[in-house]
């Protein structure tokens, strides 16, 4: 079974509507990412979120929000869709061991298409 | 703020042909490296880190990475490409936070 799943794989949505992204995982890490990769600019981040009560913005947040409803599960929505947000999107955990030598583990993504 | 460039958009290289993919980096201290391959359809997957220690770094699938501090490099080298390597790999460094470079696409012909 994967570490880090994603829900939905695909998704096709209208602008203007309303979005979830769902993240889920089973190794226990404290630590949350929502990315969104765009060819030729790689992953960018968008939110992160150290514990269950820590929420973080990254680079590009705008038009995005995030709910960390318990350690494993951490959602991104899209409240208002629009065209420039299609992309795929990745979520991934990370384990914080002594040195702060933190590894990050990416679950299988989301390819979200905004008509 | 870290940065990281990988110079090359694609790669393409005969199966069972030597490779390297090229990585710099921008980053003030020590740097903590990373490489990821994102194959068709999946995922990102971890090939391999340097914390610190050996410069020369194993990961898997016969992929290894050498550190060269002097010329800000983390370059990804396999001797023998098989054409299953066919994917896009990402270099990234990691100071405060997770940057990734663009990304290499490597085509494989046989």
């Amino acid at each position: 079974d994967a570490d880090v799943t994603q829900t939905p794989r695909n998704r096709i949505t209208k602008t203007g509507k309303r979005i979830m992204l769902e993240c889920s995982q089973t190794k226990g890490h404290d630590r949350m990412y929502w990315y969104r990769q765009d060819p030729g600019l790689g992953l960018r981040l968008i939110y992160y979120s150290f514990d269950v009560k820590d929420i973080n913005k990254g680079e590009i947040s705008d038009g995005y929000s995030v709910s960390r409803q318990a350690q494993a599960k951490f959602s991104l929505s899209l409240e208002s869709a629009i065209p420039n947000q299609t992309a795929l999107y990745f979520c991934a955990t990370s384990d914080l061991p002594s040195g702060s030598q933190e590894t990050q583990y990416f679950g299988p993504g989301t390819r979200l298409l905004v008509l | 703020a870290q940065s990281v460039t990988q110079p090359d958009i694609h790669i393409t290289v005969s199966e069972g042909a030597s490779l390297e993919l090229r990585c710099n980096y921008s980053y003030g201290a020590t740097p903590y490296l990373f490489w990821y391959v994102q194959s068709p359809g999946q995922g990102l997957q971890l090939l391999l880190k340097y914390f610190s220690g050996d410069t020369l770094v194993q990961g898997i699938k016969g992929f290894e990475a050498e550190f060269k501090r002097s010329q800000s490099s983390f370059n990804l080298r396999k001797p023998s490409v098989h054409w299953s390597d066919a994917a896009e790999y990402f270099c990234a460094v990691r100071g405060n936070k997770l940057v990734f470079g663009a990304g290499t696409i490597l085509r494989v012909k046989s």
